[in-house]
């Protein structure tokens, strides 16, 4: 596609499930990124992908949020067992390298757990 | 980790008006990229300086990375209220994994 597609664009989910981001990257993008923004915040990485590899995973709040990215290409953002502290904006964005190339965002899945 | 720290956390200026951000960074920048999120919104990419001593320049908005490669400005001239939004200094980090962002910087243009 021509840009960076994520969904849903919102999702509003009860405490307790499991939620599943989807990202499909722009066509031919090695790189892939996770953020996460709070209102009023700039985006705060959580992880990363080269191709299916994932590079860095540091920023994951903790081991209810997972990220795959199997082919290289489209990633899933998994969080488990939602807590109302999960409730932001997901943000993913994707660049043609991992270096000295400019990160190009999707419009975000809004989460909100109630 | 690398910070990136912008000033002024806010700005509220008159139309027509110039006015500056800045970001600097606690090392040395390997690349210096310039977004702009309008509220709400997604991120839109502005510019990219990689050079020390680099100036690029679109439409109004000019940026440039200092000699050191540790400091960035991000300059509008004659603003107008489409430039409102938060602006965002990102980096690469040196080891070439992470992506990090500034502390952003919302800007209010008064018609």
């Amino acid at each position: 596609g021509a840009g960076v597609s994520q969904s849903p664009r919102y999702k509003v989910t009860k405490r307790g499930q499991d939620v599943a981001l989807r990202c499909d990257p722009i066509s031919g993008h090695v790189s892939l990124y996770w953020y996460r923004q709070a209102l009023g915040q700039g985006p705060e990485f959580l992880t990363y992908f080269n191709y299916e590899a994932q590079q860095d995973k540091s920023g994951l709040p903790n081991d209810r949020f997972s990220a795959e990215r199997p082919e290289g290409s489209i990633s899933t953002l998994t969080i488990q067992r939602t807590e109302q502290r999960d409730s932001a904006m997901y943000r993913c964005a994707s660049s043609f390298s991992n270096y000295n190339s400019p990160l190009h965002f999707g419009n975000g899945t809004r989460l909100t757990v109630t | 980790s690398q910070e990136l720290e912008q000033s002024p956390q806010s700005l509220i200026v008159q139309e027509g008006k110039n006015l500056t951000i800045n970001c600097t960074s606690s090392k040395t920048l390997y690349g210096l990229y310039w977004y702009k999120q309008k509220y709400g919104e997604g991120l839109i990419f502005l510019m990219m300086l990689q050079k020390g001593g680099e100036e690029k320049s679109h439409e109004k908005i000019t940026a440039k990375l200092d000699e050191k490669k540790q400091q960035s400005s991000l300059h509008i001239t004659a603003s107008q209220p489409s430039h409102a939004g938060i602006y965002l200094c990102g980096a690469d980090s040196n080891a070439g994994n992470q992506f990090y962002f500034g502390t952003g910087t919302s800007l209010t243009v008064i018609p």
